[in-house]
């Protein structure tokens, strides 16, 4: 299996607490990726990584920051939980821009 | 507005018959598409791609179709088995040096026994 590994599995947290999920890759690939998956919409970007301390936004970005100090770990935090933000949250690592994007298990927040 | 669409939300199909997945797509400058698989609770699994350049690519039981024209590519899975029950979904890289894909809204699939 590639070593991608996501933490939480699974979470349950109020609104408007802060929550942190984690992405701990051991294949020193470069790119990092967040996605959202939900009902109707796919897998939608959230924020992506390009290197070390080397981040941007995605199309749902909003509410949502990034964090990448060191290669294998990649953070997704939520500022504020809002109900809006229940849903199962993946992270994808990537070598190079070839597309070869290998997931990690993700995680389920739901949020109260 | 979504640039990779997936129009049908689920498909049933039997077993040993072709199962036709279908995506649609905006902007012709994608040049790359791929197809993933996802089974519950786990994350989604590279099935497949296909070049721009090509209009057909196959891997066993799996055939991507691409037709430039009409923005439009299918997922051919033949013959079907129940283990290929599952959410698939087509993709498009974003903009260039980063990555990013592009995701439909994906399409479940079952296959009955």
């Amino acid at each position: 299996d590639a070593g991608i590994t996501q933490s939480p599995r699974h979470k349950v947290t109020e609104t408007g607490t802060p929550v942190t999920l984690r992405c701990h890759q051991t294949e020193n690939h470069r790119y990092m990726y967040w996605y959202r998956q939900d009902p109707g919409h796919g897998l939608r970007l959230i924020h992506y990584s390009y290197g070390v301390k080397d981040t941007d936004k995605g199309e749902v970005s909003d509410g949502y920051s990034v964090s990448r100090s060191k290669t294998e770990d990649f953070l997704l935090t939520l500022e504020s939980a809002t109900s809006s933000q229940t849903s199962v949250y993946f992270c994808a690592i990537s070598a190079d821009r070839n597309y070869g994007y290998t997931f990690g298990s993700g995680t389920r927040l739901t949020v109260v | 507005d979504q640039q990779v669409k997936q129009n049908s939300p689920s498909l049933s199909v039997q077993e040993g018959r072709i199962s036709i997945l279908n995506c649609d797509y905006t902007n012709s400058m994608f040049d790359y598409f791929l197809w993933y698989k996802k089974y519950p609770a786990e994350g989604p699994t590279f099935l497949i791609s296909i070049s721009s350049i090509k209009d057909k690519n196959e891997d066993g039981r799996f055939t991507v179709f691409l037709n430039k024209s009409a923005k439009h590519l299918s997922l051919h899975i033949v013959p079907s088995q129940p283990g290929d029950s599952a959410v698939y979904f087509c993709a498009a890289p974003g903009s260039s040096n980063t990555g990013k894909l592009i995701f439909g809204q994906g399409t479940t699939l079952q296959v009955k026994p």
